[in-house]
Parts: structure tokens; C-alpha cells; sequence
């Protein structure tokens, strides 16, 4: 239990659907991220929420929506992807030192298959 | 751009010590961490080195040497749990939130 909860743990979805993916954390930490993992690539950052403030977004495209309604949750909403979109989804939460130390914590991850 | 290296497997035996190397690029540079990720786990954070010289940290202990932009990762008395992908990691250069992570070692403790 990393205190960051992740669901759903596994989805697949057609190329027309909608979906989310929802995070959880109870730690108290003022940061929260979206990281992709794809098979024998770097994790890769995609959102990054401070204080409900997107403070980070590295391109993604528009098929990824985020929201942050409060600290301590996180939504990815997917529309409309592609099969090269599957991956592993990971939700990582922050105290303000992470900046400091590089400590995150992560979920398990929602994997997802797009078809 | 920010870059780092590490081998792609490792494999070793059962109470032995390995050791994860990793290199990086980066123009500023305010540490290295490392997280280990067991296969449908979360990646878990392991330890972070600011300043050059070797942290321990129980079985684990990370190295740094800021002027050789290298540290690594070492693993004493192995146990089968161990068994993971580890992966190194620093601060983004544009950002203070943004960690770039290696590509990751896959370490096999083998009986």
C-alpha cells in the first residue's frame, strides 16, 4: 500500500471510446503527476498538478484531458486514442520537497489496452 | 537534452552483490534518484544523492560523482525479491517538477 490508489487497474477500450482513469492519494502531499510507461522506455512525464494548478504539460496530445478537482484527487480523461497510446498509466503524488529530494510516490498504475 | 544510461539486465546470484551503473547528461544538475519497480508494482523510491560519495542505506547504497556524471546503485546479500527493474533518475532542467527517468535495469537474483 503506497498510499496513492490507483483505478481502474486494467481497462481496455476501442479507439472511439471515452474513458478515465482516477487517482487517489492520502497522504497529504500538495503535488500530483501523470507518468506513462511503455515497454522499454523511460517513464515518461505527461501532467503535473500543484496546488490544483497545472503547472506542468509536456506535450501531450489533446486526447489526454486532466483534472484536479482537489489535492488529493487526479483524473486522466481519455477520448478517441490509439493503439499506440496502450501503456501503463502512473499517478505519483509530492510533498513541496520533492522538488528537493526527487521523492515521489506512485500507484500501481492503470494499464491500458487500446484496440 | 537530458539523458541517462544504465544496462539494460543485470543478472546475479543469490547473496551476491551486484552494482547498477547509470550516467546522465544534463546542463544542471541537483541530484540522482533511484526507484526500484517490481513487475505490476509501483515504482518505489530508493534513495537520492545531492552531494558526491556513497549512501547506505541498509542492504542498498547509492554512489554519486558529480564530476564524472555517474553513480550507481549497489545491492549487497542479494534475496530472490530483489528481482526488479531499477531505475535512476534527475531533475528536469526546465522544471522542478519534472524527473527524467532511465530507461531502467532489469536486475534476476538467481538461486
Amino acid at each position: 500500500e503506497t498510499g496513492v490508489t490507483q483505478t481502474p487497474r486494467h481497462l481496455v477500450m476501442g479507439m472511439t471510446n471515452k474513458k478515465s482513469l482516477k487517482c487517489e492519494q492520502h497522504l497529504g502531499h500538495n503535488a500530483m503527476y501523470w507518468y506513462k510507461q511503455s515497454a522499454k522506455k523511460p517513464l515518461e512525464l505527461m501532467f503535473v498538478y500543484s496546488l490544483e494548478e497545472r503547472v506542468e504539460n509536456n506535450s501531450v496530445p489533446s486526447r489526454f484531458s486532466p483534472e484536479c478537482p482537489n489535492s488529493s484527487h487526479l483524473f486522466l480523461h481519455l477520448h478517441t486514442l490509439q493503439p499506440e497510446d496502450s501503456a501503463l498509466y502512473l499517478c505519483a503524488s509530492s510533498p513541496e520537497g520533492q522538488r528537493i529530494t526527487g521523492e515521489l510516490f506512485f500507484g500501481e498504475g492503470s494499464r491500458l489496452t487500446v484496440l | 537534452g537530458q539523458s541517462l544510461e544504465q544496462p539494460s539486465e543485470v543478472t546475479a546470484v543469490e547473496g551476491a552483490i551486484v552494482q547498477i551503473n547509470c550516467t546522465y547528461q544534463t546542463s544542471g544538475f541537483y541530484g540522482l534518484s533511484w526507484y526500484q519497480q517490481h513487475d505490476g508494482g509501483a515504482p518505489t523510491f530508493l534513495s537520492y544523492n545531492a552531494l558526491d560519495g556513497l549512501e547506505e542505506t541498509g542492504r542498498f547504497s547509492s554512489f554519486l560523482s558529480r564530476s564524472d556524471s555517474y553513480g550507481y546503485l549497489l545491492l549487497q546479500e542479494l534475496q530472490m525479491k530483489d528481482s526488479a527493474s531499477y531505475f535512476c533518475a534527475v531533475r528536469g532542467e526546465d522544471s522542478s517538477y519534472k524527473l527524467i527517468f532511465g530507461s531502467g535495469t532489469r536486475l534476476l537474483v538467481r538461486p
